[in-house]
């Protein structure tokens, strides 16, 4: 079944304490990005990536860091986590670029405490 | 200002209405999503447009690059349809990014 994972679903963390969220396509897609979403401003794109090694901020990057190492992955990586981080987090992914369909993994909630 | 907005913030509508969401934009764009939100928070996309008109079943959505506007309509709604519906634009200046409206909320009372 074509689809995006994302885990872990839920995490509840402390100030501070390193964390990584997990992407991965089963497409071959090369465009990956995440979003965060916040109520009243809607979806946010943090960064994304046009394909291995080649990724670029989007309109929230501050705190957060990504890799693409392998096409299929795009974790996400809070360093340092701070409770304006708590949001609720979304990876997609689509051929080529936003021009087409995008591809919406189930979601994260996060909680920074 | 937001880059993109979509009106109304909130719908509420009796079965069978025709229903109409708008989104306006303020740049240049390559590609205008419109993006079904599911109660249960699953995001599933609609229609990806450049110009023109897409229709799927019941679902049609239209788009203006002159006016900077695009619709999502409805036909013969049905308490399933209830969800919120996102706009997002890609930009037409070099970047790949993808800018969002913060939704519609519509709710089909049978």
């Amino acid at each position: 079944e074509a689809q995006v994972t994302q885990n872990p679903r839920y995490l509840i963390t402390v100030t501070g304490k390193k964390l990584t969220v997990t992407c991965s396509q089963n497409m071959n897609h090369e465009y990956m990005s995440w979003y965060r979403q916040d109520p009243g401003l809607g979806l946010r794109q943090i960064y994304y990536s046009m394909n291995v090694e080649v990724t670029d901020k989007g309109d929230v990057p501050e705190g957060y860091k990504v890799s693409r190492k392998e096409k299929r992955n795009f974790p996400l990586i809070l360093e340092s986590p701070s409770p304006n981080q708590t949001s609720l987090y979304f990876c997609a992914s689509s051929w080529g670029s936003f021009y087409n369909e995008q591809f919406f993994g189930p979601g994260t909630r996060l909680t920074v405490l | 200002k937001n880059e993109v907005e979509q009106s109304p913030q909130n719908l509420t509508a009796q079965e069978g209405e025709f229903i109409t969401i708008n989104c306006s934009y303020s740049v240049g764009i390559s590609a205008l999503h419109w993006l079904q939100q599911h109660p249960g928070g699953g995001i599933v996309s609609l229609f990806m447009l450049s110009s023109g008109k897409k229709k799927h079943g019941r679902l049609i959505a239209t788009i203006n690059i002159q006016e900077k506007h695009s619709s999502l309509h409805i036909t013969a709604s049905h308490p399933r349809d209830s969800a919120v519906y996102i706009c997002a634009v890609g930009a037409n200046f070099g970047n790949e990014k993808l800018t969002f409206g913060t939704g519609t909320r519509l709710t089909i009372i049978p």
